[in-house]
């Protein structure tokens, strides 16, 4: 029963091209996110979507667009793909519903999508 | 700008050993601390959540304190094992409106226990 899970797993692609990266999760979280972990493995988080409405964000290039058909879906769209766009993709989930105070937000996350832009 | 610190860095010890970071945070606003343990080759997993001033939490011989006032949190190893090797992240919620949902991440002490 995998929680949170990620497709592809590794996406190796040229310069210039454009991928998705798709996220799902079973758990029934109100709220979903996308990290970008960086050369040194610092988690910079670039997105967040709470019942398919984006709540965070973060400065990113306008290259990248996430997509949120039903809460249990985030996708992440990456147009004219970089060299530099080259990291590990986190998707996370948590039962956290916007700017309410319910349950401690721990977050859950997938196993992470490696691309490789060549 | 939110800064979440953590130190050392890096950290070698012998199996055996006992060991213990820090986690230091904005001590306003603040709403819960979480530290999660992150393997080599795999996603982060939630150690724990703490929301008062002086939690204590345990799981197995991994413990962390909190201390809201001063803006920190330490997290023990005792005996440290080859298997607890991992990166080790403390993160922040801020209590701030429509932030709140947000983590904000240290950089992580990695830890490197050798047989």
């Amino acid at each position: 029963d995998t929680a949170v899970s990620q497709t592809p797993k590794y996406l190796v692609t040229q310069m210039g091209n454009d991928k998705s990266i798709k996220c799902e999760q079973n758990l029934g979280h109100d709220t979903m996110y996308w990290y970008k972990q960086d050369s040194k493995k610092f988690l910079k988080i670039m997105f967040s979507y709470n019942n398919k409405e984006l709540i965070i964000n973060e400065t990113v290039p306008n290259r990248f667009s996430p997509k949120s058909p039903d809460k249990a879906h985030l996708n992440l769209h990456i147009n004219s793909l970089e060299l530099g766009d080259s990291a590990v993709y986190f998707c996370a989930s948590t039962p956290f519903g916007g700017a309410q105070k319910s349950s401690y937000n721990e977050q859950f996350f997938g196993p992470g999508t490696r691309l490789t832009v060549l | 700008i939110l800064n979440v610190e953590q130190s050392p860095q890096s950290l070698h010890v012998q199996e055996g050993d006992s060991t213990n970071f820090t986690c230091s945070f904005p001590s306003s606003n603040f709403y819960a601390l979480h530290w999660y343990r992150w393997e080599t080759a795999k996603s982060p997993e939630a150690l724990f959540v703490m929301t008062l001033n002086g939690d204590e939490k345990k799981k197995g011989r991994i413990s962390a304190t909190l201390n809201t006032k001063e803006g920190y949190s330490y997290l023990y190893i005792k005996g440290s094992q080859p298997e607890d090797s991992a990166t080790y992240l403390c993160a922040f919620n801020w209590d701030r409106g429509s932030t709140l949902g947000r983590l904000y991440f240290g950089r992580g002490t990695q830890l490197t226990v050798w047989p």
